[in-house]
């Protein structure tokens, strides 16, 4: 069964803290991707992976940056964050030229 | 650069009703076009996808179509239920941008009504 499982479901930091959010995929999956949600919004991707080492500023990658050190994992770092970057983050998965991406539950990230 | 549309924003209907939500997107050049269902909370998940050569896809009670060249798609859904209350969201992905990208409607939030 498509497995994408994101670290936390809810987290609070604080103004200026450096955050992690952790995203593993258990499908061998080449694509990777991160999106925050916000009301009214839609989904918006931040950033995204094709490949181990490889990344893509998506819509709005501003005050954030990934890592893919291995194919499964795929991370989202807010250097500083702050009190705008509070949102719903989603991963997901995709293979390699396929189009339907697998979700994770979300992380509700509030800054406080 | 792609923008896609959905409305109403949020519905409520008594079970048992037949519906349609609707999705609008400006540059017909794609690839595919899909419905997901999020439960509050929850992540996505999807129901159907449409590819650019097809006008419909079903799935037990549901129905997606696709009009290209118009930038429109509907998903209708039969004989509703409770079980049916969650948000819809339509996502495009083609060449505006990269293809491995989907880009978003803000979603349709639907209430069935026992």
């Amino acid at each position: 069964d498509v497995k994408v499982t994101q670290s936390s479901r809810y987290l609070v930091k604080r103004t200026g803290e450096k955050v992690f959010l952790e995203c593993v995929q258990d499908m061998d999956h080449e694509n990777m991707f991160w999106y925050r949600q916000d009301p009214g919004l839609g989904l918006r991707l931040i950033y995204f992976s094709y490949d181990v080492k490889m990344k893509e500023k998506g819509d709005i990658p501003e005050g954030y940056s990934v890592s893919r050190e291995k194919k499964e994992r795929f991370s989202l770092i807010l250097e500083s964050a702050s009190t705008n970057q509070t949102s719903m983050y989603l991963c997901a998965s995709s293979r390699a030229g396929g189009p339907i991406q697998y979700f994770g539950a979300g992380t509700r990230l509030s800054v406080l | 650069k792609q923008e896609v549309t959905q409305i109403p924003a949020a519905l409520s209907v008594p079970e048992g009703e037949n519906l349609v939500l609707n999705c609008s997107f400006t540059d017909s050049a794609i690839y595919n076009l899909q419905w997901f269902r999020q439960d509050p909370g929850k992540g996505l998940t999807s129901l159907l996808l449409i590819q650019s050569s097809q006008r419909e896809q079903t799935s037990g009670r549901l129905n997606a179509s696709l009009d290209k060249s118009s930038g429109r798609s509907t998903l209708y859904i039969a004989a509703s239920q409770p079980g049916d209350s969650a948000t819809y969201l339509c996502a495009v992905d083609g060449p505006s941008g990269s293809a491995r990208q989907l880009t978003f409607g803000s979603g349709t939030q639907l209430t069935v009504l026992p």
